[in-house]
């Protein structure tokens, strides 16, 4: 059973570039957490996702941040229009169910030039 | 909304010491606290979670501890390896289908 896959792994992108970070979460698991963690700091929730469905994005950024978790496919992180501080390690994490352990993926790290 | 403070953020220990590191959260109606292992550029791992209806809980050299009044856990790690060398998140979750809530976490140094 693999586990959580994120990719890229690592991404750099220019100023006011798209930023897509996939996420396929663990087989038989439903429920996939976006996280983003800055230099030496904690991991920070941004979205939580079932399938086709947003559960809670009160961690998101109000402009250029989306998720979604379509039927078939990876759930997916959008960031439009790329800043310099939007570089950090974006973590996704899955679990079963809602009142479970969460799994999460290697991350993938972003960096704005 | 959920705040986990997480003390002290760094600790440095001999081989063989124990290490402890404690936690508050804000919302006495989290119910689950997990821990998690982050080395170096990889992902973190569970490494031992509690639910509230249970005050203490204990895998091998790594026990966790729940106060629900004073609204603290903490980990305890006894016989300190090398590899034990990490940083060390806290987090709680008020209920199931809402978010974990991290706290900025501790860097365990463990020297032999």
């Amino acid at each position: 059973n693999a586990g959580v896959m994120q990719n890229p792994r690592h991404l750099v992108r220019r100023r006011g570039q798209e930023a897509r970070l996939r996420c396929s979460p663990m087989k038989g698991h439903s429920h996939v957490y976006w996280y983003r963690q800055l230099p030496e700091e904690g991991l920070k929730f941004m979205v939580y996702l079932q399938k086709e469905n947003i559960i809670d994005e009160s961690g998101m950024p109000k402009e250029r941040f989306s998720a979604e978790f379509p039927k078939e496919g990876p759930s997916i992180l959008r960031i439009q229009q790329v800043v310099r501080g939007d570089s950090a390690a974006y973590f996704c994490a899955s679990s079963e169910s809602s009142g479970e352990e969460q799994f999460f993926g290697p991350g993938t790290r972003l960096t704005v030039l | 909304g959920e705040n986990v403070e997480q003390h002290p953020s760094t600790l440095s220990v001999q081989e063989g010491d124990s290490a402890v590191i404690k936690c508050t959260y804000s919302d006495s109606a989290s119910n689950y606290f997990p821990w998690y292992k982050q080395e170096l550029g990889k992902r973190p791992q569970l490494i031992i979670d509690i639910r509230s209806n249970v005050g203490e809980k204990k895998d091998q050299r790594i026990a966790v501890t729940l106060n629900k009044t004073a609204k603290h856990f903490s980990l305890h790690i006894t016989e300190t390896q090398p590899e034990d060398s990490a940083v060390y998140f806290c987090a709680a979750r008020a209920q199931a289908g809402t978010a974990l809530i991290f706290g900025k976490g501790t860097t365990l140094s463990v020297s032999s």
